[in-house]
């Protein structure tokens, strides 16, 4: 069974800092992409960030450019988000999530974590 | 930057059908998937690449892709239904969410 478990979640002044952890199982981790997404309290799901099995394709939103960085270690099959410079704005639920499209055309967000809470606030 | 805009909400009666569309610019020209979200879960993929469905999707979801819309339609919708619904497409190197839709089943 295919397991995504989000972890490193809490509360954080702005300006801090956080890493995000997301431990799989039940899947050979390292053949496929990963993504980060994130939902704010009551709104719709926001694209963070994408990074390709062996590392090599990294991509990010604009609103976390410059202040966010994707990871993964596939010997641990974990995934990871370093979040720096946090805003109020960055509070949300993060999700980490299953690609599954090894080649073009893309096929979804196929699994996806039970989610980790962040929350910026002084 | 490229919007995906769907209806806030969709109201339908148990049997029916729901429609949910998501408009973008030449959305036909890449590949929408969606997503069904219930209150306090996580999202779960239920069409990708316009029209299939994942393994375990009920036949009643199905989807449909052509010049600036995408269009999600539940057929003989069930009470378990309910739920939000997100589209996605990817542009350029950015993953785009849809604003999402309500639907309530009345």
């Amino acid at each position: 069974e295919v397991q995504l478990v989000g972890s490193g979640g809490g509360l954080v002044q702005p300006g801090g800092s956080l890493r995000l952890s997301c431990a799989a199982s039940g899947f050979t981790f390292s053949t496929y992409s990963m993504t980060w997404v994130r939902q704010a309290p009551g709104k719709g799901l926001d694209w963070v960030s994408y990074i390709s099995s062996s590392s090599s394709t990294i991509y990010y939103a604009d609103s976390v450019k410059g202040r966010f960085t994707i990871s993964r270690d596939n010997a641990k099959s974990s995934l990871y988000l370093q979040m720096n410079s946090l805003r109020d704005e960055d509070t949300a639920v993060y999700y980490c999530a299953r690609d599954p499209s090894l080649v073009p055309p893309p096929r979804g967000f196929d699994y996806w974590g039970r989610g980790t809470l962040v929350t910026v606030s002084s | 930057s490229y919007d995906l805009t769907q209806p806030p909400s969709v109201s339908v009666s148990p049997g029916q059908t729901a429609s949910i569309t998501c408009t973008g610019d030449k959305l036909g020209d890449k590949y929408a998937c969606w997503y069904q979200q219930k209150p306090g879960q996580s999202p779960v993929l239920v069409i990708y690449q316009d029209t299939k469905r994942p393994s375990g999707i009920p036949e009643r979801f199905s989807g449909s892709n052509s010049g600036n819309t995408a269009t999600l339609t539940i057929s003989g919708t069930q009470a378990m239904d309910e739920a939000d619904y997100y589209c996605q497409a990817w542009d350029s190197r950015t993953a785009v969410f849809g604003t999402g839709t309500k639907v309530t089943v009345l």
